[in-house]
């Protein structure tokens, strides 16, 4: 079975400050890593994924992830964050045969002017 | 491209009601579409995952008898939350994955149901 760890609920951070956003995942099988942000009352949107290949991988909107097998880490990152950037952001895995998504439980980017 | 609509976008019922829930993959077709439920501050928990064509299968816990899904066609599943009560109220989300390589899950805007 997967599991999905975001130790950070909410991160505060400045306006065009970096920030990372922590994820960790267990896994006995190979995985497939995705990051998803929520806006307010919206659904999910699909950041960035990580299928295989190269472990570190860009998305949208600046931000980036790299894939750790040996930590079991998919961190987020972005250089330079904005207000418009804040938003909850969801951690998931999907591993083996299964299509199922398992997301871990958020976390709250705060961004301040 | 691959999008999906969901609607109503917020519903609000009675207790005692059902209410239906239309999820639509608007440009591609998905041979697999998911329901997922999210309270208020939390993640999203799955609640059954639906095939077209064939029964859906329920996470542990859900009551199939009570969130009642059919997937008839490749770009359109629905639930529907029969004799709701007020402890049904959640936000409901749904996603469709593209036929042929369900690597990645497309998402609904979701809608939201109160049960009064």
């Amino acid at each position: 079975a997967q599991s999905v760890t975001q130790l950070d609920s909410q991160v505060p951070v400045f306006e065009e400050a970096p920030v990372e956003l922590r994820c960790n995942y267990s896994s006995s099988v190979s995985v497939y890593l995705f990051w998803y942000v929520q806006y307010p009352n919206q659904g999910l949107q699909l950041l960035l994924k990580y299928l295989s290949g190269s472990t570190l991988v860009k998305g949208i909107n600046g931000f980036e992830a790299e894939f750790n097998k040996s930590q079991t880490s998919f961190h987020l990152r972005k250089p330079s964050v904005h207000i418009s950037d804040t938003a909850e952001y969801f951690c998931a895995v999907r591993g083996g045969a299964t299509n199922k998504l398992i997301f871990g439980t958020g976390t709250l980017l705060a961004v301040q002017p | 491209g691959a999008v999906v609509s969901q609607h109503p976008s917020w519903v609000i019922c009675k207790s005692g009601t059902s209410v239906k829930i239309e999820c639509r993959s608007l440009d591609f077709q998905a041979t697999t579409m998911f329901w997922y439920r999210q309270f208020p501050k939390q993640s999203l928990m799955l609640m059954a995952t639906s095939n077209e064509g064939s029964k859906a299968t329920y996470e542990q816990g859900v009551e199939k008898d009570k969130f009642l899904i059919n997937h008839a066609s490749l770009t359109l599943s629905t639930l529907t939350v029969t004799s709701a009560h007020p402890e049904d109220s959640s936000f409901y989300i749904c996603s469709a994955a593209l036929a042929g390589g369900p690597y990645e899950q497309y998402f609904g805007p979701g809608t939201r149901l109160t049960v009064t």
